[in-house]
């Protein structure tokens, strides 16, 4: 998986509390992304990251926060879950912003009960 | 916005026969057109991609065509194996960058043996 790690692999969480997902690359790729992934709707992007302290809003970012510290580490932070968050969460990482092949992990499934 | 379509949604072939997903998009300006294999348990992997200024491509047993006119690019795949079933995912993007990346709700294909 290209030298990316997604941190916890599940996740089982409550409903008003917040939850901290890792994305963490051994690649030093400039380029990050958080996606979630539901049926019927695919893959929709969350967050992005252009690089250190460098991050913008995807499609469906309401109720998520990002945080790039360091290029390894992508953190996507559900400020109070609730239960349409109940998803499969992916990372991506990509060399460059454009023409190229994006790169994604196994992925966090967490579940808001 | 970009939107994307794709059908089938399930798609059960016997081995040996050949596999066909469409995908419509809405946006004109959308030159890039990627396509993913999802595999039970992992991340989408990038299996072919074309861009605008090109009609078809070809990869071993996987196609892409694309109809900029009519905003329909298909995935062929031929002689299908049963390593072939996935979930398979289209994408488009107007600017070919993964931050503008939009993805089709997926295609469950199944190779029966």
């Amino acid at each position: 998986d290209a030298g990316i790690t997604q941190s916890p692999r599940h996740k089982v969480t409550e409903t008003g509390t917040p939850v901290t997902l890792r994305c963490h690359q051994t690649e030093n790729h400039r380029y990050m992304y958080w996606y979630r992934q539901d049926p019927g709707h695919g893959l929709r992007l969350i967050h992005y990251s252009y690089g250190v302290k460098d991050t913008d809003k995807g499609e469906v970012s309401d109720g998520y926060s990002v945080s790039r510290s360091k290029t390894e580490d992508f953190l996507l932070t559900l400020e109070s879950a609730t239960s349409s968050q109940t998803s499969v969460y992916f990372c991506a990482i990509t060399p460059q912003l454009k023409n190229t092949e994006a790169f994604f992990g196994q992925g966090t499934r967490l579940t808001v009960v | 916005g970009e939107n994307v379509e794709q059908h089938p949604s399930t798609l059960s072939v016997q081995e040996g026969d050949s596999a066909v997903i469409k995908c419509t998009y809405s946006d004109s300006a959308s030159n890039y057109f990627p396509w993913y294999k999802q595999e039970l348990g992992k991340g989408p992997q990038l299996i072919i991609d074309i861009r605008s200024n090109v009609g078809e491509k070809k990869d071993q047993r996987i196609a892409v065509t694309l109809n900029k006119t009519a905003k329909h690019f298909s995935l062929h795949i031929t002689e299908t194996q049963p390593e072939d079933s996935a979930v398979y995912f289209c994408a488009a993007s107007p600017k070919t960058s993964y931050d503008k990346v939009i993805f089709g709700p997926g295609t469950s294909l199944s190779v029966i043996p």
